[in-house]
């Protein structure tokens, strides 16, 4: 078992440009969230698929930040013109099912840093 | 909306000396309440969690109660270790099916020989 694999695990962009960051999942887990880590908000709950169905959006900045899943092996959170206020650490976690009690084993996370 | 609270940002002991990291909630739906520790440059990694009134759940020393009267899971160990240094997170899911994790602000534990 992998774990969560996030890729890259470091991203530097400039101002005004594009990053996608990458996140695969426990194979078998169906739940799939994503968050997000700065040293002033702490850690944020951002979006959450089901069984590949985006299921609650309602931490997503409604501007310039999307997320998909495409298949049941990656989800994306895309990240339109960059500002240096997107600068953090974002965290993808999966679970065997979507729900409270399940526990949810998060990635090693993907820093990125925009100048 | 939901709220987890972390009363204490630092918390700095000597190993062997015991310690509780403060968290309280509120919630309008049944609560799961979790702690989530994470070491310098890793992951948060699951240490505890409760749904149970008045009962004590334990893993790696660390202990917590959930009591529903007084919205609180406080997480406790009689002995702290160098290798407990780390930030402690409290969170709470409400008792739907989203699953989604509400985060209190974290507590730093450095342990000192």
């Amino acid at each position: 078992n992998a774990g969560v694999i996030q890729t890259p695990r470091h991203k530097v962009t400039g101002k005004g440009q594009e990053a996608t960051l990458w996140c695969e999942p426990i194979s078998g887990h169906s739940a799939v969230f994503w968050y997000r880590q700065t040293i002033v908000q702490g850690l944020e709950f951002l979006t959450y698929f089901r069984n590949q169905a985006p299921i609650d959006d309602s931490g997503m900045p409604k501007e310039r930040f999307s997320a998909q899943m495409p298949n049941q092996s990656h989800s994306t959170l895309k990240i339109q013109s960059t500002q240096p206020q997107d600068s953090a650490v974002y965290l993808c976690a999966s679970s065997l099912v979507g729900g409270s009690s399940y526990e949810q084993y998060f990635g090693p996370g993907t820093r990125l840093t925009v100048l | 909306g939901d709220s987890v609270t972390q009363t204490e940002g630092l918390v700095t002991l000597t190993k062997g000396l015991p310690v509780m990291l403060n968290c309280t909630y509120q919630t309008t739906y049944s609560p799961f309440l979790f702690w989530y520790v994470q070491h310098l440059n890793e992951a948060p990694k699951l240490l505890l969690k409760s749904s149970t009134d008045n009962k004590r759940t334990e893993h790696q020393g660390f202990y917590a109660t959930l009591h529903k009267s007084s919205s609180s899971f406080h997480l406790q160990k009689s002995s702290v270790q160098l290798s407990d240094s780390a930030l402690y997170f409290c969170a709470l899911s409400e008792g739907t099916n989203t699953g989604k994790l509400t985060f209190g602000d974290g507590t730093v534990l450095t342990v000192k020989p």
